[in-house]
Order: C-alpha cells, then sequence, then structure tokens
C-alpha cells in the first residue's frame, strides 16, 4: 500500500533563508500531490496542488516540485519569515480516489 | 461564507460513555471526510460521506463507531462505549466534489476528545 515519508525531525532554519521540506511516497505515482499547512491546536489548511504532469507550481513564496521518478515533492518557502513557522503535511490521493493519504508532517520552526 | 464547523471543541467523556462529534461543511460542499490524529502522528482516514450515504468507511473501526450525513443538519461522529484509547483530535474536512478541484478538502478546527 501507498506510504507516505516526510522528515519526522523538526527543521530549523533562519529568518530570511529558503526552507526546503520533503515528501517521499513509496509505490504508485498519484494523478497530484497536495500540501497543507497546520499550526498547533489547529485544523490543516490547504496551500498548494501539484499535477503528476508538472514539474513545478508557485504561488507567492511558495514553490512545490513534483519528482514522479524519485518519487518526490519538494516543498520551498523562501525569504522565511518566523510567521512561517507550522507543522507542513503533503497528501496525495490514494487509488480509490475517496480518501487522500496523508504524511505525518514536517515542523518548521524559523528563527528571527 | 463560514468554514467548517465542528463542536464541541472539547469534549471529556469518561470510559463507557459515548462520544457525539458534530461537522456543518462549508456552504456548497456536500462531501464530508472524518480524520483522526494522534499527537505528533499524520491524520488518519476514518470515513467519507456524502448526504446520506455513506461512501467509503475503510478506515473506521467497525465496532462502537459510526458516522452519518442526514438530509438536514450536521454530519455526527459517534463513539459508543469510549475507552481511553480514544483519546485523540478528529477533524472533518468537507469539499465540494471529489472531481475538481482534485479533491482539495477545507478542515474544521477539532475535536479534542479526552476520556478518563
Amino acid at each position: 500500500s501507498q506510504k507516505i515519508e516526510q522528515n519526522s525531525e523538526a527543521l530549523n532554519i533562519q529568518e530570511g533563508k529558503t526552507a526546503t521540506l520533503t515528501c517521499n511516497y513509496t509505490n504508485y505515482s498519484p494523478a497530484y500531490l497536495q500540501w497543507y499547512r497546520q499550526d498547533p491546536g489547529r485544523g490543516p489548511v490547504f496551500l498548494l496542488l501539484i499535477r503528476e504532469n508538472e514539474k513545478e507550481k508557485r504561488k507567492e513564496r511558495l514553490k512545490v516540485t513534483f519528482d514522479t521518478t524519485l518519487k518526490q515533492s519538494l516543498f520551498h518557502i523562501t525569504a522565511s519569515q518566523p510567521a512561517d513557522s507550522a507543522t507542513y503535511l503533503c497528501a496525495l490521493e490514494s487509488d480509490s480516489n475517496y480518501q487522500l493519504i496523508w504524511g505525518a508532517g514536517t515542523k518548521l520552526i524559523i528563527k528571527p | 461564507n463560514a468554514g467548517v464547523m465542528q463542536n464541541p471543541r472539547h469534549l471529556v467523556r469518561r470510559r463507557g460513555q459515548e462520544a457525539r462529534l458534530r461537522c456543518s461543511p462549508m456552504k456548497g460542499h456536500s462531501h464530508v471526510y472524518w480524520y483522526r490524529q494522534l499527537p505528533e502522528e499524520g491524520l488518519k482516514f476514518m470515513v467519507y460521506l456524502q448526504k446520506e450515504n455513506i461512501i467509503d468507511e475503510s478506515g473506521m473501526p467497525k465496532e462502537r463507531f459510526s458516522a452519518e450525513f442526514p438530509k438536514e443538519g450536521p454530519s455526527i461522529l459517534r463513539i459508543q462505549q469510549v475507552v481511553r484509547g480514544d483519546s485523540a483530535a478528529y477533524f472533518c474536512a468537507s469539499s465540494r466534489s471529489t472531481g475538481a478541484p482534485y479533491n482539495e478538502q477545507f478542515f474544521g478546527p477539532g475535536t479534542r476528545l479526552t476520556v478518563l
């Protein structure tokens, strides 16, 4: 069955630098992959979706790449700010299309 | 446009009691999903419902757990005879459809269930 791996260790980045988070999957390549942000005590919030035929997607300071050969998506935040500190989750479609399969998330800490 | 509403935000139950969690999807959304999240873990899918129909309940335990999404009113996740292991955050999400925009889901604030 499909598994998603995100770095379980917190990522500490200096303010102003680029933060890069990794999402690896193990089985079939999904038609799309999504990234969400989750703050403590809150539900996840959708950020970006990238389709299998898209190599890269951008939204303001966010950039997502999708490499179906490596079975990997990278999530970049440029010019990072302390307000970007949160847990970032990747999710991809299951083969049933009814559900999303979720990674455990990577906690990002931006230090001023 | 109000987002996904969940209540209560916090629920404390003693072992053996029943827990009822409510979710009102975003206006115009007819698809509801329930997830469970333990600390430091990812979201675990439980059940997917449309109005008056359970579409996929493969992630929900066969016993003690049930879900409904009636024609009128919120979706309900019901846990009977709760045990300590049921303590978790339960999130509800809604989407417009599973087709487009590719199942983007909007989440509620969650209900934190504590079983004493």
